[in-house]
């Protein structure tokens, strides 16, 4: 069974709109990441969680934002969607933000029109 | 800067062939992962490694501080190892990854 759950896993939609990507984690961790990767980059960090609190952000645009209703859930907000969008959202954890091993999600693969 | 990089970039073996996989940094170091990305995109933890040697089944971990770089030692690879190899460093902020080596093992 998956430890980390990302929903929805293939997402398309329309420059302009308004996405909200899932990711629930049960390994009972007090860390979360997102992390992006594009066919034109490597895999790149976006936001960090400890505590439900934002520890680290690596994303200029303030059309991201993470939301984190609970312990275990870190979903990401994304408004004003762009073609430059398109890419696959990995959602991570550890049990803290030390050095910790991290665990990521399946994966969305979130393509703008 | 990049704080991660690896080499090579791309590699292609033969089946049976070894690998020695790269990954240099250029910051302090409290923790180096080892991660297999598969062909469809998921990821793997193959390693969590941030100091010395470690081994699992083929692959071979070794990660030296004071050089700043750890390398993956894949032995007699097979067409199923094929795919990409991250490296993610981990100092004071979250980790951060490499461009990665995709590799490419021939039968």
């Amino acid at each position: 069974d998956p430890k980390i759950i990302q929903k929805p896993k293939y997402l398309v939609a329309v420059t302009g709109s308004e996405k909200i990507l899932i990711c629930e984690q049960y390994l009972g961790h007090n860390a979360m990441y997102w992390y992006r990767q594009s066919a034109k980059k490597p895999l790149e960090f976006m936001f960090s969680y400890s505590y439900q609190k934002l520890m680290d952000n690596q994303t200029a645009s303030s059309r991201f934002q993470p939301q984190s209703s609970k312990k275990n859930h870190l979903d990401l907000q994304i408004t004003a969607l762009k073609p430059d969008d398109s890419a696959t959202y990995f959602c991570a954890s550890s049990q803290d933000n030390s050095a910790e091993t991290l665990y990521f999600g399946s994966g969305t693969r979130l393509t703008v029109l | 800067g990049q704080q991660v990089q690896q080499s090579p970039a791309s590699l292609v073996l033969q089946e049976g062939e070894n690998a020695e996989l790269q990954c240099n940094f250029s910051t302090s170091l409290n923790s180096m992962q080892w991660f297999y990305q598969r062909p469809g995109g998921s990821l793997v933890s193959l390693f969590y490694n941030p100091s010395g040697t470690k081994h699992s089944g083929r692959l071979t971990s070794t990660t030296v501080i004071k050089e700043r770089r750890s390398s993956l030692h894949i032995s007699s690879s097979q067409t199923t190892d094929s795919g990409t190899y991250l490296c993610a460093l981990k100092n004071n902020n979250a980790p951060r990854f490499g461009a990665g080596t995709k590799l490419s093992v021939k039968p």
